[in-house]
């Protein structure tokens, strides 16, 4: 099994500063076809997670461009690139290169 | 539009079984795996396993892999997720989402699943 790895757990942010969050796989999640299966997610309170980039670096559907992905093989990243109210809630990737899926064990931001 | 529709809130007794259900709607139900989620209270998310209906090809985490089973019914467009003997640790939400191309792109709104004595 991957095992993925987020860094930092906690991420205290001011409104309109940007922030990253690391994701290190145990493996590398490049697939020959030149992917790499690594999505991000966020779950605001009480809600469901929802889709923020999948791929590594393509943004879903809807949402902002504020929200960038970047990253190959054992080393991702997720940058907001100024940070809204709106964006608090836990931070997770997942990878999907092979079964079974996992996730990272989640970022925490908050506004300061 | 895409919608993946839950079950309600249960509320069981240990070693008690159960089978909780999400029904997808808004696309072609055969052509994407549904994936399973479990999030503890004050947890981190766990993928569970997840099924393709077209075929019901499944596949389990290993923690998971006889703990609960996976199934569907292509006829009326609903996966299912069902415990034989429910645990005070099979406490949480459960979340379904349809999974495309590796990503879990739409998600259900999850049941929650109390057991106690």
């Amino acid at each position: 099994e991957i095992v993925m790895t987020q860094s930092p757990l906690s991420l205290p942010v001011t409104p309109g500063e940007p922030a990253s969050i690391s994701c290190r796989p145990s493996q590398s999640l490049l697939h020959k076809n030149g992917y790499n299966y690594l999505d991000w997610y966020l779950q605001k309170p009480g809600q469901p997670p929802q889709l923020l980039i999948y791929l590594s670096s393509h943004r879903a559907s809807g949402v902002p461009d504020r929200f960038s992905g970047s990253g190959s093989g054992t080393d991702f990243t997720l940058r907001i690139s100024r940070v809204e109210a709106e964006d608090v809630g836990v931070y997770y990737c997942m990878q999907s290169l092979q079964s079974p899926c996992s996730f990272g064990q989640g970022t925490k931001l908050e506004i300061k | 539009e895409v919608q993946m529709v839950q079950s309600g809130a249960e509320v069981k007794k240990p070693g008690e079984s159960l089978k909780i259900s999400c029904k997808g709607s808004g696309y072609k139900f055969t052509n994407y795996w549904i994936g399973w989620v479990r999030q503890r209270p004050g947890k981190g998310l766990e993928w569970m396993g997840l099924i393709y209906p077209g075929d019901s090809d499944t596949r389990y985490t290993p923690s998971f892999r006889g703990q609960v089973t996976i199934s569907a019914d292509k006829s009326i467009n609903t996966a299912y997720l069902q415990w034989s003997s429910l645990k005070a640790s099979d406490t949480a939400m459960y979340f379904c989402a349809r999974q495309a191309e590796g990503d879990m792109d739409f998600w259900g709104t999850g049941t929650t699943v109390t057991v106690s004595s």
